[in-house]
Parts: C-alpha cells; structure tokens; sequence
C-alpha cells in the first residue's frame, strides 16, 4: 500500500466549476507538498504546507494533520488548469519526498 | 531568469551501457533533489544534496545509481551497467536554502533498448 494516496485519479470539470483533490497518507510528517504537472510534463511547486491553510490566487490548499489529510481546491476553474496533480510527503527532518500518484484534472470550456 | 536546466533531454542507451544525465540548478540555490519518475508510476526521490553536507542517498535504487555535485552547483547523476527497468524520466529540482519551494527541470527521459 503506497504511504500517500490521492482520490480521485482522474477528474473532469466543466469550466467555473469548484474542484476539490484529496490526498491522505498513513505516516508522520513534517510537511506535504503540492505539485502540478503540466501534460508537457514541467513541474511547477504549488505549495508546501505543515498546517493550516494556504492561498494563491485560485488555488486554496488544506491540511489537517490529526486526520493525516489535505486538499487541493481550484475555484473557477479554467482549462489551463488541465494538468496531473501530485501529492508529496515529508517525513520527520528526512530529505525524502514520498509522492502520490497523481490526479489527472481535465477541464473543458 | 535561468531556471533549472536538465541534459540531455533525451537519452537512448543499450542494456548495459553507463549513462551520465546531468542538471544545472539555479544559480545561488544550495539544494538539489534527483527524482524519477516512470512510465505510469509516481515521482520517486533518488538523492539529495545541501551545501557542501553529505548528500542524502537514501533514495538510490541499486549501487549502479551515483551522483556528485561539483563546486555546490552542477550535479551528475551516473546510472552504471543500465537495465531496461531504468527507462524513465529523471528530474532534478533545486532550492534556495531557507525556503521550501523547488525548483523543477525539464528532466531526461532516459530510455534503455
């Protein structure tokens, strides 16, 4: 069983649409990061969180720590925002990122 | 500015050959990540350098994988007698000291016939 689990795997919206990625993972962390990967394959850091909550523009992700949980959410989405979604853990003062395998988001106009 | 370059973009190598991929991080940035990433699987972490500390190899998957990082920049991650199971796109990902966003590079996709 992976350590870090993302739901859904796939994921269509219509444009305007409210999206929310989930990502659970079974073992202490020290901190869980957001990642997006554009179908050319680039990656780009979106976030990296230890608690709370955190914003940017319109992407909002979560974490609650007790229920080893976070999400992804995207408010009015766009189609740009077609891409993979990765979930990534950090455990304890490790270097080591343990990563999800990713939610394929596909938005139409 | 520069980001993270990655060479080469492609490589394709025959069973048992040695292939060396290299990365370029960003200037300034003292961290540097080695990920893999293959065919319908995750990202999986192979190494990762600070400054001029040891650099954490708990990542590699056999003693064919090896890395160095010259001058605390350029970094060169060696796949030695390559297997087909190798094929996969290496990424490498660089870090100011201090902040926790990285960096990504294009990435190698390395294929092995």
């Amino acid at each position: 069983k992976n350590e870090v689990e993302q739901s859904p795997q796939n994921l269509t919206a219509q444009e305007g649409e409210f999206i929310t990625i989930n990502c659970s993972y079974s073992v202490g962390i020290s901190a869980l990061h957001w990642l997006q990967q554009h179908p050319g394959g680039g990656i780009v850091s979106l976030f990296m969180l230890s608690s709370g909550k955190k914003k940017h523009g319109r992407l909002i992700a979560t974490i609650n720590i007790q229920e080893k949980h976070s999400s992804l959410h995207i408010t009015a989405s766009h189609p740009r925002d077609s891409a993979v979604y990765i979930c990534a853990v950090r455990r304890g003062t490790g270097n080591q990122f343990y990563f999800g395998t990713g939610t394929s988001l596909t938005v139409i106009p | 500015g520069a980001g993270v370059s990655q060479s080469p973009s492609n490589k394709v190598t025959e069973k048992g050959k040695d292939v060396e991929l290299r990365c370029d991080p960003i200037s300034g940035h003292t961290a540097l990540y080695w990920y893999r990433q293959s065919l319908g699987q995750g990202l999986e972490f192979l190494i990762y350098f600070q400054g001029n500390s040891a650099p954490d190899k708990s990542g590699l998957p056999s003693d064919r994988f090896s890395a160095e990082r010259t001058g605390g920049s350029v970094s060169t991650l060696t796949i030695q007698r390559t297997q087909q199971e190798d094929s996969a796109v290496y990424l490498c990902a660089s870090r100011r000291g201090g902040t926790d966003t990285q960096y990504f590079g294009p990435g190698t996709r390395l294929t092995v016939l």
